[in-house]
């Protein structure tokens, strides 16, 4: 069956410009993660929704970050106002409930110039 | 906050070769978790250790939880040139949050 999926796979855009980040999770996963990955690291959490709600939202860096998932599927990342140190992949991970295995998908690279 | 420190940064072994690799921290974790993520790629789960003491196989790969609960190894045996790769390790916490490490990226010489 088809795993996570993201879009755009690639977003070039400049300072000071909002950016919107898809994720397609697996059918039928309750659970939802974004998380940011610089170069040369690991995954860092930036937020978890268990249905439609953001159960934890402590990983988001400031409040130029938000997400939502208002049918409980689809869930979009949004950025205002980039800065060059928003550069960095964003991963998204889905898991069929809160303490299941997470499949993550190919990620979107955002470079921010 | 909770960090976990992956040794080492990177390995460069030949064909064949078996290869360790190990993950400390300073707390406690009730799971560890063991990712592989390939270029342009998410990563993807290996092994998940979910007792204190656990040794756990996956084919050529083999992974320990820690007495303590606060450390980890992996180990791959005659790797493979598909073995290529960064490897992470990960621990979930109480708040089911899951802490990466750094990562060790495995080169595997011609």
């Amino acid at each position: 069956g088809a795993g996570v999926s993201q879009t755009p796979s690639n977003k070039v855009t400049e300072k000071g410009k909002y950016v919107e980040l898809r994720c397609d999770p697996i059918s039928g996963h309750t659970a939802l993660y974004w998380y940011r990955q610089s170069l040369g690291q690991g995954p860092e959490f930036l937020i978890y929704f268990q249905g439609t709600g953001a159960a934890d939202d402590s990983g988001l860096p400031n409040d130029r970050f938000f997400a939502v998932r208002p049918e409980g599927s689809v869930s979009t990342l949004k950025i205002q106002r980039t800065e060059r140190g928003d550069s960095a992949v964003y991963l998204c991970a889905s898991s069929l409930q809160g303490d299941g295995e997470q499949y993550f998908g190919p990620g979107t690279r955002l470079t921010v110039t | 906050g909770q960090q976990l420190n992956q040794s080492p940064q990177s390995m460069f072994i030949q064909e064949g070769e078996d290869v360790s690799m190990n993950c400390t921290s300073s707390s406690i974790f009730n799971t560890w978790l063991w990712y592989k993520q390939d270029p342009g790629e998410g990563p993807v789960l290996l092994i998940a250790l979910y007792k204190a003491g656990e040794l756990t196989s996956n084919g050529r790969l083999t992974a320990q939880f820690g007495i303590t609960r606060k450390d980890s190894f992996l180990n791959i045996s005659a790797s493979i040139p598909s073995d290529v790769g960064i490897y992470f390790c990960a621990g979930r916490n109480r708040d089911d949050k899951i802490i990466f490490g750094k990562g060790t990226r495995l080169h595997i010489l011609p």
